[in-house]
């Protein structure tokens, strides 16, 4: 069954430092997003892309934060300096247009900010 | 605006019971209602979805039912298992809102053995 997949599982950074989410979303789809869950909390939309630019966004993801595809299978998220409040799990996901089984998640990365 | 929200943040049955969990949406223009499963560690596991001109749908063990009068979804589990412990949400999107899915808080369900 196709995935999504992540890296890393877990990532520690210092507060303030630039960290990049990485993502491999399903080869066949097209839209891509990331959603955060700070611990125990709900899941929250943070940025949707199509078509190698940004479709929507929400008002967390200010502008410390980015999107890029760099190529054919990457997707990534870049925080220019991390903040404690930060520190969450980043879910990448990646659908058809109008997918009926809705999006395929990936597992996660955790990020702490120290 | 857009939340969605759920009753009971925790639900313990026993083994073999049937269990509902229950989500109140807001949005009265979502067209679209998926139920995810999150086991501790992963993420956001796909169970079922309904969208807004079907009331019922049924798949292996789980039903979803749709109530856009009261703006109420529920799933219900047939005879759960201990596998079926793990976080229950609901999320709904809309034209309105884009593609984006807006999900609820989220219900603990705990199976007992």
């Amino acid at each position: 069954e196709p995935e999504v997949t992540q890296t890393p599982s877990h990532q520690v950074t210092q507060m303030g430092q630039e960290v990049i989410l990485r993502c491999v979303p399903i080869s066949n789809h097209l839209y891509f997003y990331w959603y955060r869950q700070i611990l125990g909390q709900k899941v929250e939309f943070l940025v949707s892309f199509y078509n190698n630019e940004i479709s929507e966004k929400s008002e967390i993801f200010d502008d410390q934060f980015s999107v890029e595809r760099p190529d054919g299978s990457n997707f990534t998220l870049k925080i220019r300096s991390t903040k404690l409040e930060d520190s969450a799990m980043y879910f990448c996901a990646s659908s058809e247009p109008w997918d009926r089984e809705g999006y395929t998640f990936g597992s996660g990365t955790r990020l702490t900010v120290v | 605006g857009e939340s969605v929200g759920l009753h009971l943040p925790t639900l313990s049955v026993q083994e073999g019971d049937n269990s509902i969990i229950n989500c109140a949406y807001s949005n009265s223009a979502s067209d679209y209602f998926i139920w995810y499963k999150q086991e501790s560690g992963k993420g956001p596991q796909f169970i079922i979805d309904i969208r807004s001109n079907m009331d019922k749908r049924q798949g292996q063990r789980v039903t979803v039912l749709l109530n856009k009068t009261v703006k109420h979804l529920s799933l219900q589990i047939a005879a759960t298992q201990p596998g079926d412990s793990a976080v229950y949400f609901c999320a709904e999107k809309s034209v309105e809102y884009g593609n984006k899915l807006v999900f609820g808080a989220g219900t603990i369900l705990r199976v007992k053995s």
